[in-house]
């Protein structure tokens, strides 16, 4: 019973296409993010829902678009894949954004 | 954002050592918090702090919440090979947000 489920764990695709990645969470919290591991290992927030409402937007191309169907789900489409968005990207999730989040296995997305 | 600046980057542990790892901010955290992640997988919480001065355990590691609000420290006790790993801490303020550490990658001594 994975808690923060996410597909694909890897994913090669060619410059210029157009991906998406699924989470789910069956914690019952109502808050979801995405953040973004570089190869450094650094890890920096890209969005954040609560209750399905979008209430964190850092700075990220708008070629990347969060969705939130529900609660339970948070999914990345990304448009016009570029080489430098090569990463780990993870999703989590909290509830009430405090107490700790509590994040997916990751997906390791490489562009060629 | 609020910077962190963590450190050592990397250490070396041998078996049975205790070490430390800490982080300081330029500004105020309410909470902090103390993650490990394993290669492949999502960084895993290890500590979580919310008050300014507290000290708390989980087995063998013990984390402190600085009084200052703007720094904290982990132990590890008497180290064993599968505390090998990337440490991240991370202080969260009023708003939904966690930001991160760069992480102190953990390696076993040869």
């Amino acid at each position: 019973d994975t808690a923060v489920s996410q597909t694909p764990k890897y994913l090669v695709t060619q410059m210029g296409n157009d991906k998406s990645i699924k989470c789910e969470q069956n914690l019952g919290h109502d808050t979801m993010y995405w953040y973004k591991q570089d190869s450094k290992k650094f890890l920096k927030i890209m969005f954040s829902y609560n209750n399905k409402e979008l209430i964190i937007n850092e700075t990220v191309p708008n070629r990347f678009s969060p969705k939130s169907p529900d609660k339970a789900h948070l999914n990345l489409h990304i448009n016009s894949l570029e080489l430098g968005d090569s990463a780990v990207y993870f999703c989590a999730s909290s509830r009430n954004g405090v107490y700790g989040y509590t994040f997916g296995s990751g997906t390791r997305l490489t562009v060629v | 954002g609020q910077q962190l600046n963590q450190s050592p980057q990397s250490m070396f542990i041998q078996e049975g050592e205790d070490v430390s790892m800490n982080c300081t901010s330029s500004s105020i955290f309410n909470t902090w918090l103390w993650y490990k992640q394993d290669p492949g997988e999502g960084p895993v919480l290890l500590i979580a702090l919310y008050k300014a001065g507290e000290l708390t355990s989980n087995g063998r590691l013990t984390a402190q919440f600085g009084i200052t609000r703007k720094d904290s420290f982990l132990n590890i006790s008497a180290s064993i090979p599968s505390d090998v790993g990337i440490y991240f801490c991370a202080g969260q303020l009023n708003d939904y947000k966690l930001s991160f550490g760069a992480g102190t990658t953990v390696t076993v001594r040869a």
